[in-house]
């Protein structure tokens, strides 16, 4: 079956402007996370979906930050006033039910690039 | 708090060469512990991952670990490198109390010399 995709595969965009990066988990995964992987700072938790629950956001890095999960499937991450700080790749992951035990599948990421 | 550390940060080994990366977990209780590859360009593959029970799993790819309570560690293990391995390996930690996410180590970049 299909697996977790994202779009775009790599952004570059200029500082100060706003960026929307999509996710599309696994058909029929409840859970859905946002990692954000960079030099220096390795692979980061940034937020997580759990079906109609409120999002876990402890791993947003600033107010820039933002993500939302429409209808218990797609999410978008956005990034306003993007600063050069934000060049990652951004990897989304989604897994059937929340939990530690549960297996995270992983997308080829958005590769972000901040001029 | 929970926290992986790989200490090694590049690996070089020869192909059918045995293999073994490193991985350090601070945790308080139990921990989830898993280890994922990434090959250039792609996303993240689950290699392996231990919950319970017994200390040595067994993944894919040839692939092992054994978790070591009394050591904090889980190292990954392959008895033969074939150079299609080489790749960054990443070890991860979930907590029962944290919901399912995971904290990453560093990551260890293998290289394979034929």
């Amino acid at each position: 079956g299909a697996g977790v995709s994202q779009s775009p595969s790599n952004k570059v965009t200029e500082k100060g402007k706003d960026v929307e990066l999509r996710c599309d988990p696994i058909s029929g995964h409840t859970a859905l996370y946002w990692y954000r992987q960079s030099l220096g700072q390795g692979l980061e938790f940034l937020i997580y979906f759990q079906g109609n629950s409120a999002p876990d956001k402890s791993g947003l890095p600033s107010d820039r930050f933002s993500a939302e999960r429409t209808g218990g499937s797609v999410s978008t991450l956005t990034i306003q006033r993007t600063q050069q700080e934000d060049s990652a790749v951004y990897l989304c992951a989604s897994s059937l039910v929340r939990g530690p035990q549960e297996t995270q599948y992983f997308g080829p990421g958005t590769r972000l690039l901040v001029l | 708090a929970q926290s992986v550390t790989q200490p090694d940060i590049h690996i070089t080994v020869s192909e059918g060469a045995s293999l073994e990366l490193r991985c350090n977990y601070s945790y308080g209780a139990t921990p989830y512990l898993f280890w994922y590859v990434q090959s250039p360009g792609q996303g993240l593959q689950l290699l392996l991952k231990y919950f319970s029970g017994d200390t040595l799993v067994q993944g894919i790819k040839g692939f092992e670990a054994e978790f070591k309570r009394s050591q904090s560690s889980f190292n990954l293990r392959k008895p033969s490198v074939h150079w299609s391995d080489a790749a960054e390996y990443f070890c991860a930690v979930g907590a029962s109390n944290q919901g399912g996410k995971l904290i990453f180590g560093q990551g260890t970049e293998l290289s394979v010399k034929p």
